[in-house]
């Protein structure tokens, strides 16, 4: 069982589409971070979220961490071919630290 | 700075042989970790170091793999003997702190493992 749940698993759209990916748990995380992994490369930061019901953006996409600090989505506006990868959420809970399941992002020209 | 180097790249091996992987994180970093990525499992904790000293080594799968960091600036992963289920791209990453906002993880490239 992974404390860190994302959906959906894959995704498959067409350039300009909107999407939303959620990443959720039964526990509180006191932040979370958005990584995106392109195929053959490390994950790389996105960014972080650290108050309950925060909003961040960059560029197309708008990052919110829920009220009760258990869940956030990712949802890009526009997508390019550029966005495609594995988008993984990830933070601490107690003293560990945890990545989600990930979902693949394939935006199709 | 260069960010989080690993070698090699690609690494294919025989079952049963000795595999050593290498790390250099960024410098400054207190924190590294050693990840497997499989498309089952998908990121995985091995092991992670704080200044060197091996801090938890709970997600080392068994006595087959282990992790040495000798210096602020180098880290070794090794598979002795290996198995073809140990085929996974593995990751070392480092980090200011642990946990915590500072505690983001700076992910090297990665070296993809085929033991046949």
């Amino acid at each position: 069982t992974q404390l860190l749940e994302q959906s959906p698993q894959f995704l498959s759209i067409q350039e300009g589409e909107n999407l939303t990916v959620y990443c959720n748990s039964s526990s509180v995380f006191s932040s979370l971070q958005w990584y995106r992994q392109e195929p053959g490369e490390g994950p790389v930061l996105l960014v972080t979220v650290v108050t309950g019901g925060e909003v961040k953006k960059l560029k197309r996409l708008t990052f919110q961490f829920g009220d009760a600090r258990k869940d956030s989505s990712l949802h890009i506006t526009a997508a390019q071919p550029g966005d495609t990868g594995l988008y993984l959420c990830a933070g601490p809970s107690g003293n560990q630290f945890y990545f989600g399941t990930g979902t693949s992002l394939t935006v199709i020209p | 700075d260069a960010g989080v180097i690993q070698s090699p790249r690609h690494e294919v091996t025989e079952m049963g042989q000795e595999v050593t992987l290498r790390c250099k994180p960024i410098s400054g970093h207190d924190y590294l970790f050693w990840y497997r990525q499989t498309m089952m499992r998908g990121l995985e904790l091995l092991i992670y170091f704080n200044n060197n000293v091996p801090i938890d080594d709970s997600g080392m799968p068994e006595d087959r793999f282990s992790a040495k960091m000798p210096n602020a600036s180098f880290s070794t992963l090794k598979i002795q003997p290996s198995e073809p289920r140990d085929s996974a791209v593995y990751f070392c990453a480092s980090s200011l702190t642990g946990l915590g906002l500072a505690g983001s993880r700076f992910f090297g490239p990665g070296t993809r493992l085929t033991v046949l």
